[in-house]
C-alpha cells in the first residue's frame, strides 16, 4: 500500500486560507469516508485535527475543515495564525483493512 | 486524565528483537481499538498495526506483518509491539495511539525511541 500524496509543502501569511490535497485511489481515499488529519509540531506527537473526512474534535478551531472529492481529500486552513506552522499528515481506511498515512506537508507561515 | 505512556525502546543490534509497551490510564482501556505508528528520523508517519478491543488483529496486509506483533492485556490495561528481525530501517520513533469513538486517532503518546544499529 503505497503512502498517499500530499504537497511537500504550502505557505501562507497570516489571515490567509491555505489547502493541502492528499490523493490517493479507490482503494483508499475515494471508496471510504475515514480521512483523518493530524498536526505535528516539531518535536511533538501528532494530533488529531479532523476524523472522518470532515468533522473536528472537541477543542480544534473551527478554521481547520476537511473535505473529499473522488479520491482527493483537502484540509483548509482559514485564517491562518502562526501557530498553525507545523506539518500535516491525512490518513486513510483501505480496502486492505490497514491504514495508510500522506507523505506530509510542511506548513508555513510567513 | 487521558494518558499513553510507552517504554521499552532503545539501542538493539540488526537481527536483535524488542518489545515496546504502552501503558494507558484515565479511560476504559478494554473499551477501544489501539494501533501502533511510527516515524523515521525527518521523515513521515508510518501506520504499524491495529488492535481490537478483544485482542484480536486484523494486519494481515500490513507491510511489516510477519516480523512485528502487536498484542494488549486488557487487565493490566496495557498494548504491546513484539518487533522481530530488526533492520537499520526500523528506526524510529514509535508511538502509540488510541482510535476514538470515531475513526480517527485521538490520543497519542509521547513516543520511544528505537535504533537499530551495531
Amino acid at each position: 500500500q503505497s503512502a498517499l500524496t500530499q504537497p511537500a509543502s504550502v505557505s501562507g501569511s497570516p489571515g490567509q486560507s491555505i489547502t493541502i490535497s492528499c490523493t490517493g485511489t479507490s482503494s483508499d481515499i475515494g471508496g471510504y469516508n475515514y480521512v483523518s488529519w493530524y498536526q505535528q509540531h516539531p518535536g511533538k506527537a501528532p494530533k488529531l485535527m479532523i476524523y472522518e473526512v470532515s468533522d473536528r474534535p472537541s477543542g480544534v478551531p473551527d478554521r481547520f475543515s476537511g473535505s473529499k472529492s473522488g479520491n482527493t481529500a483537502s484540509l483548509t486552513i482559514s485564517g491562518l495564525q502562526a501557530e498553525d506552522e507545523a506539518d500535516y499528515y491525512c490518513c486513510s481506511y483501505t480496502n486492505s483493512n490497514i491504514y495508510v498515512f500522506g507523505t506530509g506537508t510542511k506548513v508555513t507561515v510567513l | 486524565e487521558v494518558q499513553l505512556v510507552e517504554s521499552g525502546g532503545g539501542l538493539v543490534q540488526p537481527g536483535g528483537s524488542l518489545r515496546l509497551s504502552c501503558a494507558a490510564s484515565g479511560f476504559i482501556f478494554s473499551n477501544f481499538w489501539m494501533s501502533w505508528v511510527r516515524q523515521a528520523p525527518g521523515k513521515g508517519l508510518e501506520w504499524v498495526a491495529k488492535i481490537k478491543p478483544d485482542g484480536s488483529d486484523e494486519n494481515d496486509a500490513a507491510p511489516l506483518k510477519g516480523r512485528f506483533t502487536i498484542s494488549r492485556d486488557n487487565p493490566k490495561n496495557s498494548l504491546y509491539l513484539q518487533m522481530n528481525s530488526l533492520r537499520a530501517e526500523d528506526t524510529a520513533v514509535y508511538y502509540c495511539a488510541r482510535w476514538g469513538v470515531r475513526a480517527g486517532l485521538d490520543v497519542w503518546g509521547q513516543g520511544t525511541t528505537v535504533t537499530v544499529s551495531s
